[in-house]
């Protein structure tokens, strides 16, 4: 069974240019979430989608973040315009639909680097 | 709400030592408690899992943790530390609504 698949796995913009980051989560799991790491600090949840709904939107940073997931099924992340603060990597997790304690797996996430 | 303390933020051991890292939850009801790993470059491993049951968990790559609600403990362990563990840990809690992750310890290897 595939695992959750992200792309482009590192990417180098420049400030101010548009990075879109595509996440592909485990076949069957109707629960996707986006999560960063900047700059070697916390790893922090930026938003949680059922199917195509969005969930919980509160860790997104700001409207320079769009996250979309069309059908249900992969999602992307948008940054745009990209700041240098936005460097860090960004992990993509899936987990089925059900209650309280499902184990999210994690993709083995898109590194961003804005010069 | 639910929260993860890992205190160690940097820990060095010899290969072949044991090895604890500590983890401390904040929660009212049974948590859900998570180890996580991330090698240099690469992506989170789930390493075990606790929902519920048998306090003592095993995982994957020779790991296990201790859930210990009088002391509101999670520590990951492992007997004898490869070279191959040196990375970065995390502890974390939650499940189906999102997973809020310490701070991490990284985890140095010495021959």
């Amino acid at each position: 069974e595939a695992g959750v698949t992200q792309f482009p796995s590192h990417s180098v913009i420049e400030k101010g240019q548009t990075v879109t980051l595509r996440c592909d989560p485990i076949s069957g799991h109707d629960n996707l979430y986006w999560y960063r790491r900047v700059m070697g600090k916390e790893i922090k949840f930026l938003l949680h989608f059922v199917k195509e709904s969005k969930q919980d939107e509160s860790g997104m940073p700001n409207n320079r973040f769009l996250a979309e997931r069309t059908g249900g099924t992969y999602s992307t992340l948008k940054v745009q315009p990209a700041e240098l603060e936005d460097s860090g990597v960004y992990f993509c997790a899936s987990s089925q639909q059900g209650g309280s304690g499902n184990t999210i797996y994690f993709g083995e996430g898109s590194w961003l680097t804005v010069v | 709400a639910q929260s993860v303390t890992q205190p160690d933020i940097h820990i060095t051991v010899s290969e072949g030592a044991s090895l604890e890292l500590r983890c401390n939850y904040s929660y009212g009801a049974t948590p859900y408690l998570f180890w996580y790993v991330q090698s240099p470059g690469q992506g989170l491993q789930l390493l075990l899992k606790y929902f519920s049951g048998d306090t003592l968990v095993q995982g994957i790559k020779g790991f296990e943790a201790e859930f210990k609600r009088s002391q509101s403990s999670f520590n990951l362990r492992k007997p004898s530390v490869h070279w191959s563990d040196a990375a970065e840990y995390f502890c974390a809690t939650g499940g189906y609504q999102k997973v809020t992750f310490g701070t991490g310890t990284k985890l140095q290897v010495i021959p």
